[in-house]
C-alpha cells in the first residue's frame, strides 16, 4: 500500500526555523517527484515545488522560491521541506504528493497525497 | 499560467447533473487534472489528462476539454460529492491550482 506519512503540527515563533518531513512507503520512492502544496486557513491549494528524489532534481514555484528550501534523503525514503526564518503568514497546512514521473516532462498528475502538517506561526 | 474556476460555489441537490469549468490563460493541450478536496482531509485525484478516470474513481464523473477549456461534470449528485474541487494545469512548472468550487448541497 502506497502512503506518505507527514511530521506532526508545528508551533513556532516568527523568525525561528523548522523542517518537516514526508515518508513514503509501499513503492519505490526514488522513481516518483514529490510535490508540496500548501493550504492556507479557508483558502485554496498552492503549488509550492517538487522535487525528484532519484536525482534531487528540483523545481520551485517563483512565489515561494528564496524562501524554502526542498530535500530528500533516500536512504530513508523521506522528502523534506524547509524555512530558515518563519513568518506569521507560513501559517498554514502543507501537504505532500507524490508524482508518477513522465520522461522528459513534468508530472501529469498527483496521486497520493500525505495527511498534512499544520504550521501555527505566533509570536 | 493562471486557472479560473467557475464558478466558486454552487448549490445542487442530490441526483442533479453538475459541471464545473476551468478556463486556462494560455493553451496547456490536455495537460489538466481535477481533485476533489473535503473538510479536513487532503485532496483526492479524480481525472487526470483532462478526461482519463483515476482508478476506483466513480463513472458519475468525467472529464472532457483541450486548449483552454475544461469541465469537470458529475452526472448524478451523491451525498459524498458535496466538497471543493480544483483543477489543476501540469504542462508547465509552476503547476498551478485553479482557486477551487465549492459544492454544496441545496
Amino acid at each position: 500500500e502506497v502512503q506518505l506519512v507527514q511530521s506532526g503540527a508545528e508551533v513556532k515563533k516568527p523568525g525561528e526555523s523548522l523542517k518537516i518531513s514526508c515518508k513514503g512507503s509501499g513503492y519505490s520512492f526514488t522513481n516518483y517527484w514529490i510535490g508540496w502544496v500548501r493550504q492556507m486557513p479557508g483558502k485554496g491549494l498552492e503549488w509550492m515545488g517538487i522535487i525528484y528524489p532519484g536525482d534531487s532534481d528540483a523545481r520551485y514555484n517563483p512565489s515561494f522560491q528564496g524562501q524554502i528550501t526542498m530535500s530528500v534523503d533516500k536512504s530513508i525514503s523521506t522528502a523534506y521541506l524547509q524555512w530558515s526564518s518563519l513568518k506569521a503568514s507560513d501559517t498554514a497546512m502543507y501537504y505532500c504528493a507524490r508524482a508518477p514521473s513522465v520522461a522528459g516532462a513534468p508530472p501529469y498528475y498527483f496521486d497520493y497525497w500525505g495527511q498534512g502538517t499544520l504550521i501555527t506561526v505566533s509570536s | 499560467i493562471q486557472l479560473t474556476q467557475s464558478p466558486s460555489s454552487l448549490s445542487a441537490s442530490v441526483g442533479d447533473r453538475v459541471t464545473i469549468t476551468c478556463r486556462a490563460s494560455q493553451g496547456i493541450s490536455n495537460y489538466l487534472a481535477w481533485y476533489q478536496q473535503k473538510p479536513g482531509k487532503a485532496p483526492k485525484l479524480l481525472i487526470y489528462v483532462a478526461s482519463t478516470l483515476q482508478s476506483g474513481v466513480p463513472s458519475r464523473f468525467s472529464g472532457s476539454g483541450s486548449g483552454t477549456d475544461f469541465t469537470l461534470t458529475i452526472s448524478s449528485l451523491q451525498p459524498e460529492d458535496f466538497a471543493t474541487y480544483y483543477c489543476q494545469q501540469v504542462t508547465s512548472y509552476p503547476q498551478t491550482f485553479g482557486q477551487g468550487t465549492k459544492l454544496e448541497i441545496k
